[in-house]
């Protein structure tokens, strides 16, 4: 089946620490990747849609200057927290659609992220 | 009132029971997604369906276009299924993205 790899799985750091997080589809190729948040016990949130070759499309109230995206090929989505504060803490998560947009999304294993 | 819900919102049950869980949305969708978050945070995605009904194993879905509900089913459940099950749509409407369920938190006692 479809596998997205997603990396790190946990990041600690201090703050003010800008840090970047990978999505890459293993063994298909991914047109749009999509970026959540998850907060406890709170469902997914939609930060941004992820079209390789184009700007992302961010989600009202999601700031991007602070979260950037960058899709530069078909398999590799990346996104960067920049100079991260704790209230970033939280569960990343990303997924790849593989025919469609539209179509099954395919979910990393998730970035834990906890800023000191 | 969310467009997407799912009831209950937490469910506990012995091992071996039947489970359902339920998904009602108030959008026109294209299709709808069941996942299945782990407790570690991973998800997978267990079905996509648009009309009638789909199995994989013990796990069954089922999806009422007019009614706008679908059910997930568990038979024979384990311990191992104990997760938290996620109901999401397709909009026809708009951009891509999905719209999510608060999600049911599944406990399976041995």
């Amino acid at each position: 089946g479809a596998v997205v790899s997603q990396h790190p799985s946990w990041v600690i750091c201090k703050s003010g620490t800008s840090v970047k997080i990978e999505c890459r589809s293993l063994d298909f190729q991914a047109t749009t990747m999509f970026w959540y948040r998850q907060f406890p016990k709170q469902s997914l949130m939609l930060m941004a849609t992820s079209n390789e070759g184009s700007k992302a499309t961010y989600e009202q109230g999601v700031e991007k200057d602070k979260f950037l995206i960058n899709h530069a090929s078909l398999t590799l989505s990346t996104l960067t927290v920049t100079s991260a504060h704790p209230e970033d803490s939280s569960f990343y998560i990303c997924s790849a659609a593989r025919d469609s947009p539209r179509g099954p999304q395919h979910f990393g294993d998730g970035t834990r992220l906890s800023i000191l | 009132k969310n467009e997407v819900e799912q009831s209950p919102q937490n469910l506990t049950a012995q091992e071996g029971e039947f489970i359902t869980i339920n998904c009602s949305y108030s959008v026109g969708i294209s299709a709808l997604h069941w996942l299945q978050q782990h407790p570690g945070g991973g998800i997978v995605s267990l079905f996509m369906l648009s009309s009638g009904k789909k199995k994989h194993g013990r796990l069954i879905a089922t999806i009422n276009i007019q009614e706008k509900h679908s059910s997930l089913h568990i038979t024979a459940s384990h311990p191992r299924d104990s997760a938290v099950y996620i109901c999401a749509v397709s909009p026809f409407e708009g951009a891509q993205k999905l719209v999510f369920g608060q999600g049911t938190r599944l406990t399976i006692n041995p």
